[in-house]
């Protein structure tokens, strides 16, 4: 079946530092991979995707690339704000059914 | 503004009483999604519908009740049946792209603010 796996949180993490959160999964056929952002009280924000094998989807300087050889898409971010911090879900989709991780709240002090 | 919206965004309901969650949205997406999201929880499906008229089961669709009348709006009942209600409840909806049955095919999904639905 589908599933997503994401490292567990908290992730805690001084203004600046490099981040990465961590999603691999589980698929048949060739899924879309997507990763989604939810600050507190909010619903989910789309904050990035890719659609096929080495894509790489990018925004707000969180960058992903979709992996096929190790069934990752792992979270980056060169230098981390404190608005940055919120619950990042990666997530998978098979025709239209949304598979989502856990969940990995990221935490950023100044 | 287009964009999904789910009122109200907190809701106190006694034990017992069935409770209506709005979802509504101008984006023309033919697809609607509802999501249930528990503490410490990714979300879990509970019902989405590919076109007006109808509607399909998600992983956790018992105790809970939908109707797509219309294109724009897909309200999620709670009914006294679900045995633990008190979640906060999250609305998508994505726009269809081709493919058909098992294979349709929607784009991104989209969501609204959330509900947060307390039992008291």
């Amino acid at each position: 079946g589908n599933s997503v796996t994401q490292m567990e949180g908290p992730v805690t993490l001084s203004e600046e530092a490099f981040l990465t959160i961590n999603c691999t999964y589980t698929a048949t056929g060739y899924p879309s991979l997507f990763w989604y952002v939810q600050y507190p009280g909010e619903g989910l924000q789309l904050l990035l995707k890719a659609t096929k094998a080495d894509d790489k989807g990018s925004n707000k300087g969180f960058e992903a690339t979709y992996r096929k050889e190790t069934t990752s898409f792992h979270l980056e971010k060169g230098s981390v704000q404190v608005s940055d911090s919120a619950v990042y879900f990666c997530a998978l989709r098979n025709t239209d059914k949304l598979i989502f991780g856990t969940g990995t709240r990221l935490q950023v002090f100044p | 503004d287009g964009g999904i919206t789910q009122s109200p965004k907190y809701l106190f309901r006694k034990e017992g009483q069935n409770v209506t969650l709005s979802c509504e949205q101008n984006l023309n997406h033919d697809a609607m999604y509802w999501y249930r999201q528990d503490p410490g929880q990714g979300l879990r499906l509970i019902y989405y519908s590919q076109i007006v008229n109808d509607f399909q089961k998600g992983d956790i669709a018992e105790g809970y009740s939908v109707s797509r009348e219309k294109k724009e709006s897909f309200p999620l009942t709670v009914t006294s049946a679900q045995k633990n209600p008190t979640a906060f409840y999250l609305c998508a909806s994505s726009i269809y792209v081709g493919g058909g049955g098992p294979l349709r095919l929607t784009d991104t999904q989209y969501f609204g603010p959330g509900t947060r639905l307390t039992v008291l």
